[in-house]
Parts: structure tokens; C-alpha cells; sequence
């Protein structure tokens, strides 16, 4: 594709809900990457995908947040349980193997918890 | 966490005029590169700087890095309306480092 694509934009949740968001990275980008993004704030990693590799979740910030990776390509970040802090924009980006330091970035989901 | 850490928080300034930004961090760096943010939505690769360089052009924009003060800074020159954005510093500690740390942002308004 053009470019990693998110869905939704916008997501309002109510809290104690599930919610899922959604990640296509560019074809053929074997690394794919979540960050959180709280207002006024820089970027907080989360996880990484890597081809058919393990992920790694160091930066998940509890185990109600998961991810998963299909067919190393799209990905979907499930937060359980939501909570008020939660409210973040959650940006996904991608990058060819080896180039860890060229990520292409998403348009985010602006997720607000009520 | 946060390793970059930009300076100043918000900078306003006049269409025509340049604009400079700074990021220092704390821990040894393999590179630095700048990001820009508009409308709080999807973060565009702007430059990339490796540690063993000290300066790098790319149209309007020039940075430079001086990895014995740990920190860098960028020249947006001649801004533009569009310029108007967020702009972040992140740091990779080694070249395999997917996991960038990104400072808090400068929030650049030019205005008309």
C-alpha cells in the first residue's frame, strides 16, 4: 500500500470495555511497531513485531494490552478492560528489516475512555 | 522512557523567519533523527544524523549533533505556514535499536 493505514481515527469507549485497533503496514515491511502517545507527551513504545519472530512486549504497560500480528502483516492492539489513563492516540509504524531506524508511521487512533 | 528531551517547548515565529529547535539526551546515541507531527496525528521522517556525523542538510532543514554535549539541533530556514507542526527528536542507542526514545516535542507555529 501507499502507506500504514490505522483504524479507526477515533475511537470513544466507555470504561471497563474492549476495544481493538487496527494496523496495515506498508507491503512488504517485515517490522511492524506500536506506540502510545498521551497528550502533550512524546512517543511511548510498546511492542515490536519482527517477521516470524517473538515479539517484543517489554513496553506493554499491563497485561490488559495484547497484540497480535496475522500473517506478518496486519496488526491489532486489544486493550481489555479499558481505563480512563488509557486515553492516548496510539500510533503504529513500520520498517523494512534492517532499517529499524526508518519507521513509517500511521495516522494514529485518537482513543478517548469516558 | 524518555531519553530525548527537546528545547524549547513551543516556538512561534514569523512566515520567512528561521526557527531552531534543540534535543539533548542523556545516554550514548548510534543516531538521531527528527520527526514532524502534524495535528497530533502520524509522525513523518524528517532527517536522520549517525554519531560520527556532525552536520546533515536536507532542503530547508540542517542539523547538526555534538555527541560531547549529547545533543543536536535543527534549523528549519525561510518556515512556511506549513511548517506549522511538532517536532521530536528520537534516539537510537546502537544501529539495531528499533526501539527509538522520543522526547516530549517543540511545538512550531508560523504564522502568516
Amino acid at each position: 500500500g501507499a502507506g500504514v493505514s490505522q483504524s479507526p481515527s477515533n475511537k470513544v469507549t466507555e470504561k471497563g470495555k474492549d476495544v481493538e485497533l487496527r494496523c496495515d503496514p506498508i507491503s512488504g515491511h517485515t517490522a511492524l511497531y506500536w506506540y502510545r502517545q498521551s497528550l502533550g507527551q512524546g512517543l511511548e513504545f510498546l511492542i515490536y513485531f519482527q517477521g516470524n519472530s517473538a515479539p517484543d512486549k517489554s513496553g506493554l504497560p499491563s497485561d490488559r494490552f495484547s497484540a497480535e500480528r496475522t500473517g506478518g502483516s496486519v496488526s491489532t492492539l486489544t486493550i481489555q478492560r479499558t481505563q480512563q489513563e488509557d486515553s492516548a492516540v496510539y500510533l503504529c509504524a513500520s520498517s523494512s528489516g534492517t532499517a529499524f531506524y526508518e519507521q513509517y508511521f500511521g495516522p494514529g487512533t485518537r482513543l478517548t475512555v469516558t | 522512557s524518555q531519553q530525548g528531551e527537546e528545547d524549547p517547548q513551543a516556538l512561534s515565529i514569523q512566515e520567512g523567519e528561521n526557527a531552531t529547535m534543540n534535543c539533548s539526551y542523556k545516554t550514548s546515541i548510534n543516531n538521531l533523527q527528527w520527526y514532524r507531527q502534524n495535528s497530533g496525528r502520524g509522525l513523518v521522517h524528517l532527517i536522520l544524523i549517525r554519531s560520527n556525523e556532525r552536520e546533515k542538510h536536507s532542503g530547508r532543514l540542517r542539523v547538526t549533533l555534538d555527541t560531547s554535549k549529547k545533543s543536536s539541533s535543527l534549523l528549519i530556514t525561510a518556515s512556511r505556514a506549513a511548517d506549522t507542526a511538532s517536532y521530536f527528536c528520537a534516539t537510537a542507542g546502537s544501529s539495531n535499536d528499533y526501539k527509538l526514545s522520543f522526547g516530549a516535542g517543540t511545538t512550531v507555529t508560523v504564522r502568516a
